[in-house]
């Protein structure tokens, strides 16, 4: 039983360029999140996937950074023209619906550095 | 904005039981207060969470005060691999369902 999946674990990108950070869903999860998390800072919130409907992307940052989900499954979080404040880890979670009463699971997240 | 606030650090013996406390005071009737924590650079791990009664797994326990204004999560035997930073969350559900983390509580176990 494989649980969230995130790759690369670590990239280290220059400045400017784009990046893309995957996460694989526990299979049948229907909910998805990304979250940020800075040295020694809590989680933030970035978006949020369920199921087929518009996802609330209230916590991106900037129009840098966009992420989509194809066919209900795996996730792409892009950043494009990386800044030094970008570099973080970057969490993903999935829970297998949208009742309160369902725990989400976390993958170890891709940590990030610009340089 | 998350709706919880916790101490930022405590500690706790080896072996003695670790007494979390979360404020959520704005908590509404159908929100869930849930528990889960990070070691160090691992992605957070789910505990337990509970609506308005107390509840225990293998883990901890939630002990939730009547007012549902206020809970603490209780690790009844704590040992150095629970150092780690734990939070509180109350899950909010509009119109979607947003884990909003707080800044947690540092739990150091010293032997």
């Amino acid at each position: 039983g494989a649980g969230v999946s995130q790759s690369p674990s670590n990239k280290v990108t220059e400045k400017g360029k784009d990046v893309e950070l995957r996460c694989d869903p526990i299979s049948g999860h229907t909910a998805l999140y990304w979250y940020r998390q800075s040295l020694g800072q809590g989680l933030e919130f970035l978006i949020y996937f369920q199921g087929n409907s518009a996802p609330d992307k209230s916590g991106l940052p900037s129009d840098r950074f966009s992420a989509e989900r194809t066919g209900g499954s795996v996730s792409t979080l892009t950043i494009q023209r990386t800044q030094q404040e970008d570099s973080a880890v970057y969490l993903c979670a999935s829970s297998d619906d949208m009742t309160v009463n369902t725990e989400a699971f976390f993958g170890q997240g891709t940590r990030l550095t610009v340089v | 904005d998350a709706k919880t606030t916790q101490p930022p650090s405590m500690d706790c013996a080896e072996g003695r039981a670790a007494n979390l406390p979360c404020n959520h005071s704005t908590i509404s009737g159908n929100e869930y207060v849930y528990w889960y924590r990070q070691i160090h650079s691992q992605g957070p791990q789910y505990i337990i969470h509970g609506l308005k009664n107390n509840e225990t797994n293998e883990m901890a326990s939630l002990i939730i005060t009547e007012d549902r204004k206020s809970s603490t999560l209780i690790l009844p035997h704590a040992t150095l691999r629970d150092t780690a930073v734990y939070y509180c969350i109350v899950r909010v559900v509009d119109n979607t369902d947003k884990l909003i983390f707080g800044t947690g509580t540092r739990l150091q176990v010293f032997p």
